[in-house]
């Protein structure tokens, strides 16, 4: 069963506005998140990350939301860029600061629109 | 390097042969990972080592599928008498903990393995 879900394989957005992506997830256990980004022919590469005991992280242009009650965290870009097209995974580990294994999503693929 | 190499980032192999693919961690990383990534999904679990001990291998989809890193730096995947299924993207990456306590896992280009 699928306990990392990224329910839209793709989304486009205009260069300059926010880009939205979301995750959902099943398992009670995880308590670490992070999100990698990547480019095709290459490995992912992180982005930005979220332990369980926040709701917010912040990072440049990048901010992760998370809801431990609706098992929900949620990516923006703001303000989005040509460059920020790629597919973007959302990852959880039940591990409180990482160092386990990392559970993925399917991606989504996010398109900037010049 | 700055980074997780892998070699090769290429490989073809007929039905029945053995293949062995190899990853660079991080120096000084303790943590290394391996994970299969089939076309369209995301990356999945396969094993997970701290130094030279392999601490997970509940990923590893059968028998055929071994890894070892002897001296807790280079990591090795070999998978015997390959199959069509094993057609994927082979990921390794390693972490260590940094000053804020978190690992982060930094993932090298993969190696993409085609099986006919």
């Amino acid at each position: 069963d699928q306990q990392v879900k990224q329910n839209s394989p793709s989304l486009s957005v205009q260069e300059g506005r926010i880009s939205i992506l979301n995750c959902d997830y099943t398992n009670s256990m995880f308590d670490y998140f992070l999100w990698y980004k990547k480019y095709p022919a290459e490995g992912p590469t992180f982005l930005i990350s979220i332990s369980s005991i926040k709701d917010k992280n912040e990072d440049g242009r990048f901010t992760v939301f998370l809801n431990k009650s609706a098992k929900h965290l949620s990516l923006h870009i703001v303000p989005s860029q040509p460059g920020d097209s790629a597919v973007y995974f959302c990852a959880a580990s039940a591990a409180p600061f990482g160092n386990e294994k990392l559970t993925f999503g399917t991606g989504t693929r996010l398109t900037i629109i010049p | 390097g700055a980074g997780v190499s892998q070699s090769p980032r290429y490989k073809v192999a007929k039905r029945g042969q053995d293949v062995a693919l190899r990853c660079d961690p991080i120096s000084g990383h303790v943590s290394l990972f391996w994970y299969q990534q089939a076309l369209g999904q995301g990356p999945e679990f396969l094993t997970y080592f701290q130094n030279e001990a392999q601490l997970d291998k509940s990923g590893l989809p059968s028998d055929r599928f071994f890894a070892e890193r002897p001296e807790g730096s280079v990591s090795t995947l070999k998978i015997q008498r390959t199959q069509q299924e094993d057609s994927a993207v082979y990921l390794c990456a390693s972490s260590t903990r940094d000053r804020f306590g978190t690992d982060t896992q930094y993932f090298g280009p993969g190696t993409r393995l085609t099986v006919l």
